[in-house]
């Protein structure tokens, strides 16, 4: 059964500063995982996903990460944290239920403040 | 192009009241899905349909709720009679037919049960 984990339910860091949100993901099959970002009062907006192909993706607002499967990891990197990259950030996990049916598998969140 | 929208955004009700929660797709995509959170929990899977047929609805928490999806266009998300414990934010998402990969999701809307 697929699960996924993310240390932390609050993070914070300086403004300038790296960010580091960690997320760990358990798959019987090649997972498709996914960064999802909410600011506050708005809704879900996906940040970034993996796959297949390239293990290190790209994606809005300089956030990244790194697909490692030898330790089943998703980890969500920013080199320099902005005031306005707080928010709640949700790693989550496909499951396939069936043929051309998904669900998506979801940590517990963790809360990103920046300090100025 | 339009996102994924939903209504209301905020509900209060009381303990026995019904509430129904609306979402609509972005144009052109089969399938839909609603998530709940409650708070301070993770994110859960409620049901996903594909088209107007119900795919999968193995999260449903128990017969108070129904989710139909008219047309194959809008869905909605009926409590009935609401309980203290439905209190939460219940997100709709949706993606393009098939192997759609990315689901985009909806504002959600936060419903709290006195």
């Amino acid at each position: 059964a697929q699960s996924v984990t993310q240390l932390g339910s609050h993070v914070s860091v300086s403004e300038g500063a790296l960010v580091l949100l960690r997320c760990n993901y358990s798959s019987s099959v090649p997972p498709y995982l996914f960064w999802y970002v909410q600011y506050p009062n708005q809704g879900l907006q996906l940040l970034l996903k993996y796959t297949t192909g390239a293990t290190l993706v790209k994606g809005i607002n300089g956030f990244e990460a790194e697909f490692k499967k030898s330790e089943t990891s998703f980890h969500l990197t920013k080199p320099s944290a902005h005031m306005s990259d707080a928010a709640e950030y949700f790693c989550a996990v496909r499951k396939r239920v069936m043929v051309s049916n998904y669900q998506l598998i979801w940590g517990a969140g963790t809360k990103l403040i920046i300090k100025p | 192009e339009a996102g994924v929208t939903q209504f209301p955004s905020h509900s209060v009700i009381e303990k026995g009241q019904t509430v129904t929660l609306r979402c609509d797709p972005i144009s052109g995509h089969d399938n839909l899905y609603w998530y709940r959170r409650v708070m301070g929990k993770e994110i859960k899977f409620l049901l996903h349909f594909v088209k107007e047929s119900k795919q999968d609805e193995s999260g449903m928490p128990n017969n108070r709720f129904l989710a139909e999806r008219t047309g194959g266009t809008y869905s909605t998300l009926k409590v009935q009679p609401a309980e203290l414990e439905d209190s939460g934010v219940y997100f709709c998402a949706s993606s393009q037919g098939g192997v759609g990969v990315t689901q985009y999701f909806g504002p959600g809307t936060r419903l709290t049960v006195l």
